[in-house]
Formats: C-alpha cells, sequence, structure tokens
C-alpha cells in the first residue's frame, strides 16, 4: 500500500507569491491534517479535514488555507509569502479523527524555500 | 510558556546503551501521548501510542506515561546506530474543536556511534 504521498517535494518561490501544495492520503483514510515544521522546531498545526469539512484551525494568518476532495486528496495554499513560510510542509492521514486505537501517518512533506 | 517542553539536546551515546527521552506537559487535557522519530529530511514515523498511565513496551522501546506528574518518556535499549534520528514527542486532547491536532515538543537530537 501507497503511503501518504504530498507533491512537490521541493520547491522554492519568491516573497509574495502563491503556493498550493498537495497530499494524497492512504487508501481508505478520511482524515488530512496540516503541520508547518521550521528547522529545529517539532511540526505546528495549520488544519483538520474530515469527510471534507473543517475540523480544526491553528494559529496561523488567513493566508493559509486549505480544501478536501472528494477523493479525500487535499490541497495546502498559501498566499502573500514571506521569508518565515520557508519550511517542511507535512500532511497527515488517519482512518478517523484522532482516536484511542489510531495514530496519525505522515508524509515526507514538502520543503518550501522563499526568497 | 509552551504546552509541551522537549530537552533538545543533542544526545549522543556509545552502541547498545539505554536512552531516556523526555518530556513534560502543561495541559491537563492532553489524553493521548505520542512518540515519533524523524529521519533527516523525512516525515515523522509514529513509534508508540499511548491513552492511560503506565509502561507500554514494543521490541527495544517503552514508552512510560505519568498524568500525575505530567511527565512522559520513552526508553530505547541496546540502542542501534540506525536509531540515530530526531525523536519527537506529540499529544492530543480527547473531543471538542482541538479533536485531532497533535501538539509537538521541539524534538531531541539522538546520535548513536559505533
Amino acid at each position: 500500500d501507497a503511503g501518504v504521498t504530498q507533491s512537490p517535494t521541493h520547491l522554492i518561490k519568491t516573497r509574495g507569491q502563491h503556493v498550493t501544495l498537495r497530499c494524497s492520503p492512504i487508501s481508505g483514510h478520511k482524515s488530512v491534517s496540516w503541520y508547518q515544521q521550521v528547522l529545529g522546531q517539532g511540526p505546528q498545526f495549520i488544519f483538520q479535514y474530515y469527510e471534507k469539512e473543517e475540523r480544526g484551525r491553528g494559529n496561523f494568518p488567513d493566508r493559509f488555507s486549505a480544501r478536501q476532495f472528494p477523493n479525500y486528496s487535499s490541497e495546502l495554499n498559501v498566499n502573500a509569502l514571506l521569508l518565515g513560510d520557508s519550511a517542511l510542509y507535512l500532511c497527515a492521514s488517519s482512518f478517523l479523527r484522532l482516536r484511542e486505537a489510531d495514530g496519525y501517518t505522515f508524509g515526507s512533506g514538502t520543503r518550501l524555500t522563499v526568497v | 510558556q509552551k504546552e509541551v517542553e522537549q530537552d533538545p539536546g543533542p544526545l549522543s551515546v556509545p552502541e547498545g546503551a539505554i536512552v531516556s527521552l523526555n518530556c513534560t506537559y502543561s495541559n491537563s487535557a492532553f489524553q493521548y501521548f505520542m512518540w515519533y522519530r524523524q529521519y533527516s529530511r523525512k516525515g515523522p514515523e509514529l513509534l508508540m501510542y499511548t491513552y492511560s498511565s503506565g509502561n507500554k513496551e514494543d521490541g527495544r522501546f517503552t514508552a512510560q506515561v505519568d498524568k500525575s506528574s505530567k511527565y512522559i518518556s520513552l526508553f530505547i535499549r541496546d540502542s542501534q546506530p540506525s536509531d540515530s534520528a530526531t525523536y519527537l514527542c506529540a499529544m492530543a486532547r480527547a473531543g471538542g474543536t482541538s479533536y485531532g491536532k497533535l501538539t509537538f515538543g521541539q524534538g531531541t537530537i539522538l546520535t548513536v556511534h559505533p
């Protein structure tokens, strides 16, 4: 079975530009979450989507948005990029919203560099 | 004050040593506790997942949760060079609007040298 797949793996953008990151969850998983990991820090929660609806949002500005499609894949969009948006963006999937027997499976991430 | 505190290390040990990794937390609403391992340029990989206080063992790994002290630990026995990675503790609440959100520690960088 394929794991969580994210694309692209790397990209470089200029300040002020817009970026779209994509995630395909494990087959059968209905929940997708997005995290931002700045170098040397733990991941920070951005969004959770379950059954195509936003179920949770972290402390990120409105420049960050996301959506989940009928096939449960997801996109993370970031507008008006800032240098501080440079980070590893991680997607995690699980069958259900976090429950006792679950854990989240993470993809390898998209490394975004803003110059 | 951060909700989850983790000593960033780095921690360097010889092969075969017992490694102890620790996190403290301030939010008593955390009910689920996880340890992830992250290799360089990779996503975090789930190692251990616990709900209740006490110990949980899986091979060379033992996770320990003390809710009364708000303290969790991961022990690695007979450490191997392949265990060299960043170890992240993560926690989650149960229910409510925060359901599903993981709160991570900063991560501890571990190096096991032959």
